[in-house]
């Protein structure tokens, strides 16, 4: 079926490290990869986003890799700070590229 | 500003009371989404909207009901709320989806609906 998967589930690092997160999808035919950031009472805002022409993107602090073949994309994190502490979710589109199928999210904590 | 607006933002109620959280998107965009969020299975879709008068299933369609009347609107019914509809409600939307010209969802900051 169509599904994304996303590890770890929980992340914690200290501030000034990295965080890498990584997500594996079903559907070969899936070309767009965007990352949404949710903090605590709001709702998910896209961070970073890759389609499937492009093998990695960056922007500041934050970059994108795109594995195709083995269905691989991770968001990676450098020079962490509290505020990048959040819960972060991946997604890729499916259905004939109608929707966006989202994995389970990762709990970020960057701890001072 | 741009935004996706959501209401009510919180509602308790009884099984079997119909329902009826509204969205509203000041972008003009063609694509509208509703999603729920429960702990440890990400966020789920619900239905879809290529544009008006155009819905569909999503993953978890059954219980709710859509429409598209307007595009700026797309209004999510729980005609017969159950327990099991308790969650976090997201509403989204996007300039366009389909093929190469999958364009970002921007979403609202959500209801939270808890049926008794």
């Amino acid at each position: 079926g169509e599904n994304v998967e996303q590890h770890p589930s929980t992340l914690s690092v200290q501030e000034g490290d990295s965080a890498v997160i990584k997500c594996t999808y079903s559907d070969s035919a899936s070309n767009y990869f965007p990352w949404y950031k949710q903090e605590l009472g709001k709702g998910p805002q896209l961070i970073i986003d890759i389609r499937s022409n492009v093998g990695e993107k960056k922007d500041q602090r934050i970059a994108v890799t795109l594995n195709k073949t083995a269905k691989h994309f991770s968001l990676h994190i450098t020079e962490t700070q509290p505020e990048d502490s959040a819960v972060y979710f991946c997604a890729a589109s499916m259905g004939g590229f109608q929707k966006l199928v989202f994995g389970t999210g990762t709990r970020l904590l960057v701890s001072p | 500003e741009a935004q996706v607006t959501q209401n009510p933002r919180y509602l308790i109620t009884v099984t079997g009371k119909k329902l009826t959280v509204t969205c509203s998107q000041n972008m003009n965009h063609e694509y509208m989404s509703w999603y729920r969020q429960d702990p440890g299975l990400g966020l789920r879709q619900i239905y879809y909207s290529m544009n008006v008068e155009v819905t569909d299933k999503g993953d978890v369609p059954e219980g709710y009901k859509v429409s598209r009347k307007e595009k700026r609107n797309f209004p999510l019914i729980l005609e017969s709320p159950s327990p099991n509809q308790t969650s976090l409600y997201f509403c989204a939307s996007s300039l366009r989806m389909g093929q190469a010209s999958n364009q970002p969802q921007h979403f609202g900051d959500g209801t939270r609906l808890s049926i008794l």
